[in-house]
């Protein structure tokens, strides 16, 4: 199947500063990607819609000046999590549909603010 | 979206059929069944999906109701690896509503 490359897979920050979370299509393009979080023993909540080439969507009850979703390429989507605090770690992760069929998730980040 | 429904967890016998079920009482006749699995701390994983017939990929098989309000994925022969939380979701297929929405999922337990 197609492959969605995140990075870092795993981060460490101190508590106010900004982490920088990529997601990456290697082998397709992809207008539209999907930023999920997932507390532990949790399922996946959406976050936000991210478009290429325009505004983020995001889930009702999700700050969009806290993650700031960027969609600069069609195969590039970022989410900055911006004046991390303890309760912003989690396990983050990307998703992006191949056409119109099943989605292709990343490996993930985990986010670790102290 | 459409709801799904599955029980919380399941234990399976290692080199046996591993059976999970899910509800979909009211889904709508354009929403297909799709299958993710996550194995811990990994991203979800695409397994299988169908709209009204029966799949089977080298994965699973996907065997879906004549009403469509259920569903059952059988993993054929399990294995340890396939110890995972097994996410059913129904969504239409195509467009903006590409966007999936997890449920709570079955956590199945291959054991030895």
């Amino acid at each position: 199947g197609a492959v969605v490359s995140q990075h870092p897979s795993w981060v460490i920050c101190k508590s106010g500063t900004s982490v920088k979370i990529e997601c990456r299509s290697l082998d397709f393009q992809a207008t539209t990607m999907f930023w999920y979080r997932q507390f532990p023993k949790q399922s996946l909540m959406l976050m936000a819609t991210s478009n290429e080439g325009s505004k983020a969507t995001y889930e009702q009850g999700v700050e969009k000046d806290k993650f700031l979703i960027n969609h600069a390429s069609l195969t590039l989507s970022t989410l900055t999590v911006t004046s991390a605090h303890p309760e912003d770690s989690s396990f983050y992760i990307c998703s992006a549909p191949q056409g119109s069929s099943e989605a292709f998730f990343g490996q993930g980040t985990r986010l670790t603010v102290v | 979206d459409a709801k799904t429904t599955q029980p919380p967890s399941m234990d399976c016998a290692e080199g046996r059929a591993a059976n999970l079920p899910c509800n979909h009482s009211t889904i709508s006749g354009n929403e297909y069944v799709y299958w993710y699995r996550q194995i811990h701390s990994q991203g979800p994983q695409y397994i299988i999906h169908g709209l009204k017939n029966n799949e089977t990929n080298e994965m699973a098989s996907l065997i879906i109701t004549e009403d469509r309000k259920s569903s059952t994925l059988i993993l054929p022969h399990a294995t340890l690896r396939d110890t995972a939380v097994y996410y059913c979701i129904v969504r239409p297929s195509g467009g903006a509503t590409n966007k999936l929405i997890f449920g709570t999922g079955t956590l199945l337990a291959v054991q030895p």
